[in-house]
């Protein structure tokens, strides 16, 4: 069973704070992905990437960076936290970028910045 | 609850009977689309997948219908459950990426 893991559930942290979120997978997955997740927005991606120390930027990486020093860990990474990264954030993984492939998600970390 | 559904169009239904919830995709080079289930606290979770060269695909209690002429597709649910309960959303992408376009989302609740 593919096990997406993400180190917190719920964080509160203050604008201008530098936050980490960490996610962890443990299938030997080539891709990870980050996502955001707003009430009346569908995901959004924030960064991919396809290989260690590989990325790509997603659709709204303003703010927001990435690391993959390891296979199964992708961090998020906000330099100066700001209230409107308060969001739901969704990590995913997956062994390939076709369609036959499929991403599975963590259970997400509700991020609130005030 | 999370909050991801508080703006959410929201469908009920008696538990035992049929759910449709419907998605209108935009991009009308897709593909492929994939209808996903995300429970209260949990993330998105694949329920079935169908290619732009088929209309219809069943699997377990799910069928998704697609309809391209007017860009629509639809999950239909049989016998739903107080289980089915969730946020139901709709994701599309085309041969070439691996980005998708993800639905805002139906919240489906089951009535007892």
């Amino acid at each position: 069973d593919v096990k997406v893991t993400q180190s917190s559930r719920y964080l509160v942290k203050r604008t201008g704070e530098k936050v980490f979120l960490e996610c962890v997978q443990d299938m030997d997955h080539e891709n990870m992905f980050w996502y955001r997740q707003d009430p009346g927005l569908g995901l959004r991606l924030i960064y991919f990437s396809y290989d260690v120390k590989m990325k790509e930027k997603g659709d709204i990486p303003e703010g927001y960076s990435v690391s993959r020093e390891k296979k199964e860990r992708f961090s998020l990474i906000l330099e100066s936290a700001s209230t409107n990264q308060t969001s739901m954030y969704l990590c995913a993984s997956s062994l390939g970028i076709t369609h036959d492939y499929e991403q599975y998600f963590g259970p997400g970390t509700r991020l609130t910045v005030t | 609850g999370e909050s991801v559904g508080l703006h959410l169009p929201t469908l009920s239904v008696q538990e035992g009977d049929n759910s449709i919830i419907n998605c209108a995709y935009s991009n009308s080079a897709s593909d492929y689309f994939i209808w996903y289930k995300q429970e209260s606290g949990k993330g998105p979770q694949f329920i079935i997948d169908i290619r732009s060269n088929m209309d219809k695909r069943q699997g377990q209690r799910v069928t998704v219908l697609l309809n391209k002429t007017v860009k629509h597709l639809s999950l239909q649910i049989a016998a739903t459950q107080p289980g089915d309960s969730a946020v139901y959303f709709c994701a599309e992408t085309h041969a070439g990426t691996y980005k998708y376009i993800f639905g805002t989302g139906t919240r489906l609740k089951v009535l007892a």
